[in-house]
C-alpha cells in the first residue's frame, strides 16, 4: 500500500504561470514533510519542507501547504520558470526518521 | 567543496555476478542511506545506517548487503540474490536520522545487469 501518493506523473505551465504539485498521503503518524526536485542523470536535491504543525511554508517563489484533516499537500511555484523544469517529488517521514517517498510529477515549464 | 560522492556513473554486469557501488561523503554526516529507483517509480529504501557500524534493513534490502565501517563511507553489494537489479540507485546521507534533517543525494549509480 503506497503511503504517499503523487497522482499527477506529470505537469507542463507556461512560463510566468503558477506551478501547482499535489502529493497525498494516508499515515496521519507522517510528522515532517519534503520536497524534492531531481534533473536527469543526478540526484534529488532539498527544496523546501513543512512540519506538520504548520499549515505554510515560504521560500521564495516556492509555498507548500498542508492540509492535515485532507491529508494533502501542495508544492506552489509562483512565477514557474523554465529552469524549473524537473522531476517533483514529495516525501514524509515520521518520527521514527524514515522518508516514504511519492513516485514524483515530472513539470515541464515552456517558455 | 562537500558533498556525496557515487562512483561509477555506470555500470555493466553479467547476471549472476556480485557487484559494489560506492559511496563516500565528506559532509560529516551520521546517517547514510541507499535508495532504488525504477523507472517511473519513487524512491524506495533498501538500507540505512544511523552510525558507523551499525545499519538496518529498509523496505527492500533482500538481494543487498552493506557495510559502514568508516562514517565517510556506505558502499551497497548487489548479489546475484537480487532478483531484479537493473535499477538507479541512490546514495544519501542526513545530519542525523531525525524527522527534520533533509537527505542530501548522491548523483546516482545506473546498474544494468544483462
Amino acid at each position: 500500500d503506497q503511503q504517499v501518493k503523487q497522482n499527477s506523473p506529470s505537469l507542463s505551465v507556461q512560463e510566468g504561470r503558477i506551478s501547482i504539485l499535489n502529493c497525498d498521503y494516508t499515515n496521519s503518524m507522517f510528522d515532517y514533510f519534503l520536497w524534492y526536485k531531481k534533473y536527469p542523470a543526478e540526484g534529488p536535491t532539498f527544496l523546501i519542507s513543512i512540519s506538520s504543525i504548520k499549515d505554510k511554508n515560504e521560500d521564495g517563489r516556492f509555498t507548500v501547504f498542508l492540509n492535515k484533516s485532507a491529508k494533502h499537500l501542495s508544492l506552489h511555484i509562483v512565477p514557474s520558470q523554465p529552469g524549473d523544469s524537473a522531476v517533483y517529488f514529495c516525501a514524509a517521514i515520521t518520527d521514527a526518521g524514515k522518508s516514504t517517498f511519492g513516485d514524483g510529477t515530472t513539470l515541464t515549464v515552456k517558455p | 567543496d562537500g558533498g556525496i560522492t557515487q562512483s561509477p556513473k555506470y555500470l555493466f554486469r553479467k547476471e549472476g555476478q556480485n557487484v559494489t557501488l560506492s559511496c563516500e561523503q565528506n559532509l560529516n554526516h551520521d546517517a547514510m542511506y541507499w535508495y532504488r529507483q525504477d523507472p517511473g517509480q519513487g524512491l524506495r529504501l533498501i538500507y540505512y545506517s544511523q552510525i558507523v557500524n551499525d545499519f538496518q534493513k529498509g523496505d527492500i534490502a533482500e538481494g543487498y548487503s552493506v557495510s559502514r565501517e568508516k562514517k565517510e563511507s556506505f558502499p551497497l553489494t548487489v548479489t546475484s540474490a537480487q532478483k531484479n537489479p537493473t535499477a538507479f540507485y541512490l546514495c544519501a546521507s542526513s545530519r542525523g536520522f531525525a524527522y527534520n534533517s533533509p537527505l542530501h543525494f548522491g548523483n546516482g549509480t545506473r546498474l544494468t545487469v544483462t
